[in-house]
């Protein structure tokens, strides 16, 4: 059974203050995505990596960043939260396109809140 | 641009009614769609997949190149079935990848 883990459940953190999300995978998965889920917009892709060290942009990347050193582990980077980036962060891993079931799974959310 | 519509917001029906939630699409290649489910306090999860012609908790979905739609259907609606729906579309991207894009969603709210 795929597990995907994200750290936090719940996170409150200040405005200007530097925001680490962690995600974790244990099926060895090449790609991991992080989204991000608001009522009403549904699922924006934030950034997703397909390998160790390679990451690239979803549609809204602008104040993310995103580190990929191991395999298992995808880390989602505020560098300066503010309160619009107040929301639901998923993070998801599949597994690369032609290797079988390629749908993704889901970890269970980190709820966010920038006061 | 390539993506997932989902019309409707919210879909209120009562227990032992047919539901049919719409998905169309928008794609150039030849489309991989899926249905993603989303309980109360769970975590996002497959519901069912348009190549696999299956009927998972009694809901159905299929493929309809000509109205490019994926419509997800269940004659006679639960009231566990209640949750929200996000149809999914698989993009091509880097390194041999894929990304799932999503709908907006369609929360269902089955009445007793």
């Amino acid at each position: 059974d795929v597990k995907v883990t994200q750290s936090s459940r719940y996170l409150v953190k200040r405005t200007g203050e530097k925001v680490f999300l962690e995600c974790v995978q244990d099926m060895d998965h090449e790609n991991m995505f992080w989204y991000r889920q608001d009522p009403g917009l549904g699922l924006r892709l934030i950034y997703f990596s397909y390998d160790v060290k390679m990451k690239e942009k979803g549609d809204i990347p602008e104040g993310y960043s995103v580190s990929r050193e191991k395999k298992e582990r995808f880390s989602l980077i505020l560098e300066s939260a503010s309160t619009n980036q107040t929301s639901m962060y998923l993070c998801a891993s599949s597994l690369r396109l032609g290797q079988g079931r390629t749908e993704a799974f889901f970890g269970q959310g980190t709820r966010l809140t920038v006061v | 641009a390539q993506r997932v519509t989902q019309p409707e917001k919210l879909l209120s029906v009562f227990k032992g009614a047919p539901v049919e939630l719409k998905c169309n699409y928008s794609y150039s290649g030849s489309p991989e769609l899926f249905w993603y489910v989303q309980y109360s306090r769970q975590r996002l999860q497959l519901l069912l997949r348009h190549i696999s012609r299956e009927s998972i908790k009694g809901f159905t979905a299929d493929l309809n190149k000509g109205e490019t739609s994926f419509h997800l259907k269940k004659p006679f609606a639960q009231e566990e079935d209640s949750a929200m729906y996000y149809c999914a579309l698989k993009l091509r991207a880097s390194g041999g990848s894929y990304i799932p894009t999503f709908g907006r969603g369609t929360s269902l709210i089955v009445h007793p």
